[in-house]
């Protein structure tokens, strides 16, 4: 079965900051790999998916960046955090050989002060 | 643009009273359907899907959701709900064959005891 690691739980940068947020998957190979982010009364926002290494695509034009490295990592970067960066950022995957719904971490909750 | 809008934001409801929560979806083509739940403290995770086939699919703990292609809907609904059933609820819509999960905004159900 996925799993899919998500670290760190919570994280306070100050403004300025760099960020870098780390998800890595097992249990699958080839996954298409997303970044969301959660915020009350907005529902779930993408910022970014992955169909493979190297292959990004950004949903939403903003202060972020992500990267796919290896197959199963998918890095959310940032080189000045701003404070509207605040908010939980969830990790997912899903599989992309089969029809299947969407599988998440357990999210990062990022604070910018 | 793809989008899915859900009619509520907030229900409150008794034990023991139906539930229905409306999803509508804008997006060409054929589309998969999902509802997914947020329960306090925890991650987000399936509550059912609808890839094709019967469209009055069952999910877990009693919850059900009929898709509606002429309408672009898919309601969920509990025929009584439970103080457990408390949570927020997603509906979600990916293209059969894409990448890209869109989100409703998302509906805070509080079930009174």
């Amino acid at each position: 079965s996925q799993t899919i690691h998500q670290w760190p739980a919570t994280l306070v940068q100050p403004v300025g900051s760099p960020l870098s947020l780390e998800c890595t998957v097992e249990g699958t190979s080839n996954p298409n790999l997303y970044w969301y982010r959660q915020a009350a009364g907005r529902g779930l926002q993408l910022l970014f998916y992955s169909v493979g290494i190297g292959q990004i695509s950004s949903e939403v034009p903003q202060n972020l960046s992500a990267s796919r490295p290896q197959d199963r990592q998918f890095i959310l970067s940032s080189k000045k955090l701003l404070l509207s960066d605040s908010g939980f950022y969830l990790c997912a995957q899903l599989d992309s050989l089969h029809n299947s719904p969407l599988h998440f971490g357990n999210g990062t909750r990022l604070t910018v002060t | 643009a793809q989008s899915v809008s859900q009619h509520n934001h907030h229900v409150i409801l008794s034990e023991a009273a139906s539930l229905e929560l409306g999803c509508n979806y804008s997006y060409g083509g054929t589309v998969n359907l999902f509802w997914y739940v947020q329960y306090p403290g925890q991650h987000l995770q399936l509550l059912l899907k609808y890839f094709s086939g019967d469209p009055l699919v069952k999910g877990i703990k009693g919850f059900e959701a009929e898709f509606i292609k002429s309408k672009f809907s898919f309601n969920l609904r509990k025929p009584s709900v439970q103080w457990s059933d408390t949570a927020e609820y997603f509906c979600a819509v990916t293209g059969t064959g894409g990448f890209k999960t869109i989100f409703g905004a998302g509906t805070r159900l509080f079930v009174k005891a």
